[in-house]
Parts: structure tokens; sequence; C-alpha cells
């Protein structure tokens, strides 16, 4: 079976340009999630979707930074305009979500360096 | 808030040499706890979950415990393959969609 895929796996931009991350979830997994992880920070968790709806975006950085889920089988994150702090590696995972505990399985990272 | 913390941060082993990871955390209503290996350039992959204190899970030289308050992540006779880093997160009991909280890991070296 196919895991989590995302898209791009390394991106370098400029600062100021508009950057879309892509991610495809695992078939039939009904919860989305992006982390990003920073060597100081550690993974963090950046908003989560449950059947496409947003539920938790507080730990989204600043209006810069966005996430759409159009579909079960496709999310967006875009940083619009990009800065250099937005340097990190950035997780797209998925879940069957249940009630007796969902593992949160993740994506290879999307690396996003902004010069 | 929920919080995770491990240690030691970084940790080097000899082959062989056996040791365990602490994991302490703090959680309104534990759904889980979860147990991540991460490669250098990869993603976390998951390892384990534990539900309630006094659980415990193996897989082949690792074994997960559980209590109250902390795991533990025992590695027995480590091989230069394990090395990498291990996470722990936890999951809260609020609804079905719940986020993980991860502490920020601990690097593993193994050497010959």
């Amino acid at each position: 079976d196919a895991g989590v895929i995302q898209s791009p796996r390394h991106e370098v931009t400029e600062m100021g340009q508009e950057v879309t991350l892509r991610c495809k979830p695992i078939s039939g997994h009904n919860s989305l999630f992006w982390y990003r992880q920073t060597m100081m920070r550690g993974l963090e968790l950046l908003i989560y979707f449950n059947n496409n709806v947003p539920i938790d975006d507080s730990g989204m950085p600043e209006d810069r930074f966005s996430a759409k889920m159009p579909n079960a089988s496709f999310s967006t994150l875009k940083i619009q305009p990009s800065e250099p702090r937005d340097s990190a590696v950035y997780f797209c995972a998925s879940s069957l979500g249940s009630t007796s505990g969902n593992t949160i399985y993740f994506g290879e990272g999307s690396w996003l360096t902004v010069v | 808030e929920d919080q995770v913390t491990q240690s030691p941060e970084a940790l080097r082993l000899q082959e062989g040499e056996s040791s365990s990871l602490n994991c302490s955390y703090t959680v309104s209503g534990l759904r889980g706890l979860f147990w991540y290996r991460q490669d250098p350039g990869k993603g976390p992959e998951f390892l384990f979950t534990l539900y309630s204190a006094g659980e415990e899970k193996e897989k082949e030289r690792l074994k997960a415990t559980l209590t109250k308050k902390e795991s533990f992540l025992h590695i027995t006779a480590p091989k230069p393959e394990d090395s990498a880093t291990y996470l722990c997160a936890v999951q809260a009991n609020t609804g079905t969609a719940s986020k993980l909280t991860f502490g920020t890991g601990t690097r593993l070296q193994v050497t010959l």
C-alpha cells in the first residue's frame, strides 16, 4: 500500500515567493495533519483536518500560512510570502479516526529552504 | 496543555549494551502514547502505541512500557542499525481526530 505522499521533496525558494506543499493521504484515512520540524522546536502541529474540515489551526504561525483540503485525497499547505525563518521540514500525516486511538502515519517530508 | 519530555537528548551505546529511553508526559486524559523512530532525512516511522498503565509491547530488540506518568523504551542488545532518533508522543482523549504532541526526541547512536 502507498503511504502518505508529499511533494516536492525539496524546495529552495527566495524570500517573498509563494510556496505550495502538497500531500496525498493514505487512501481511506479521514484525518490529515500538517507538522513542521525544526532543530530548535522539534515537531509542531500546524493544522489538522477531519473529513476534509479544518478542526484545529491554532498551530499555524501567522496569516502567511494557509492550508486547504478540497477532497479526501489531497491537501495543500501554502506560505505566502515566504521568509527565511520558514525554513524547515514540513510533514504531512494521516490517520483513520476511531475512538480507540488512531495511529498517525507520516510522509517523507518536504524540505523547505527560504534564502 | 499537553507536554512531553524525553531524556536523555542523546545516547551513545556500544553494540550489545542495553539501555532505556525515558518519556515523561502530562496530558488531559490519555488516549494513547506513541513511539516513533526517525532516520535522518525520513519521516517518523510508527513503532508502538500504549493505551493504559501497565501495558507493554515488544518488537525485536525494543520493548515499550507505560505508567501513569512516563513511558520507557528499552533497547536490548542494540545493533548499529538501531541508530536513529526515537520520538515519543501523546494523544489526548478529545474527540475522534486527536493530534499528537511530541517530545523533542532521543538521538541514539550505536557503535561497533
